[in-house]
């Protein structure tokens, strides 16, 4: 089955701490995988996608295929991190993005 | 570019009604999908469609639910003979290609109680 696990429903750091939002995805072929955010108030957005390979907001993710992982890293967190993390993932012949239940991030001072 | 309008932003029915949910896509943008956010729980895919085409249904329930994308207007979500547990935000999303290839892009969602 075709599966993204968040295992984490809520994340609490303080600010300057070290920042890391678990992934771990099922996927039978080879996957294409996402990180939307949505801050307090707005839509959700995309906030960086594996393909890229790219940081953004300081924030990075390796896909570890070995371990079928595609964690959200950042070295410092700070307080306008606090957000909604969504891990997603393409499914369903490229015709679909499959997300996990998501991990609330709070950065607190 | 305004981005992607739903609305209306909150709708109330009673068990029975019918609920009709607007999206309009961001300019350019020529596929729709509608998602699903039930309490405590992720976004679930419901259906992608392009214009005058389901894509993907697997996510939309068997009954009561059906959705389009006409050659011209907004995407619509109906669901007939609402029930308690169809409370939920619904959101849409468009992009000018496949998931894959393209970003979603997200409107604010419409969440729909029914009492």
């Amino acid at each position: 089955a075709q599966r993204v696990t968040q295992p984490e429903k809520l994340l609490s750091v303080f600010k300057g701490a070290p920042v890391e939002l678990k992934c771990n995805y099922s996927y039978s072929g080879s996957p294409e995988l996402f990180w939307y955010v949505q801050y307090s108030r707005q839509r959700l957005q995309l906030l960086l996608r594996h393909i890229s390979r790219e940081s953004i907001k300081g924030f990075t993710a390796d896909l570890n295929k070995g371990e079928t992982s595609f964690h959200l890293k950042k070295p410092f967190a700070q307080e306008e991190d606090s957000a909604m993390y969504y891990c997603a993932l393409v499914t369903g012949g490229g015709n679909k993005l499959t997300f996990g239940t998501g991990t609330q991030l709070k950065v607190e001072l | 570019n305004a981005g992607v309008m739903q609305n209306p932003r909150h709708l109330v029915r009673r068990r029975g009604q019918e609920a009709r949910l607007r999206c309009s896509p961001m300019k350019g943008h020529s596929h729709v999908y509608w998602y699903r956010q039930l309490p405590e729980e992720g976004l679930k895919f419901m259906v992608y469609l392009q214009k005058e085409n389901i894509i993907d249904e697997s996510g939309m329930p068997k009954e009561r639910f059906s959705a389009e994308f006409p050659k011209e207007g907004p995407s619509i979500l109906r669901i007939q003979q609402v029930v308690r547990g169809d409370s939920a935000a619904y959101f849409c999303a468009s992009s000018p290609g496949q998931p894959g290839n393209s970003p979603l892009h997200f409107g604010n969602g419409t969440r729909l109680t029914v009492t």
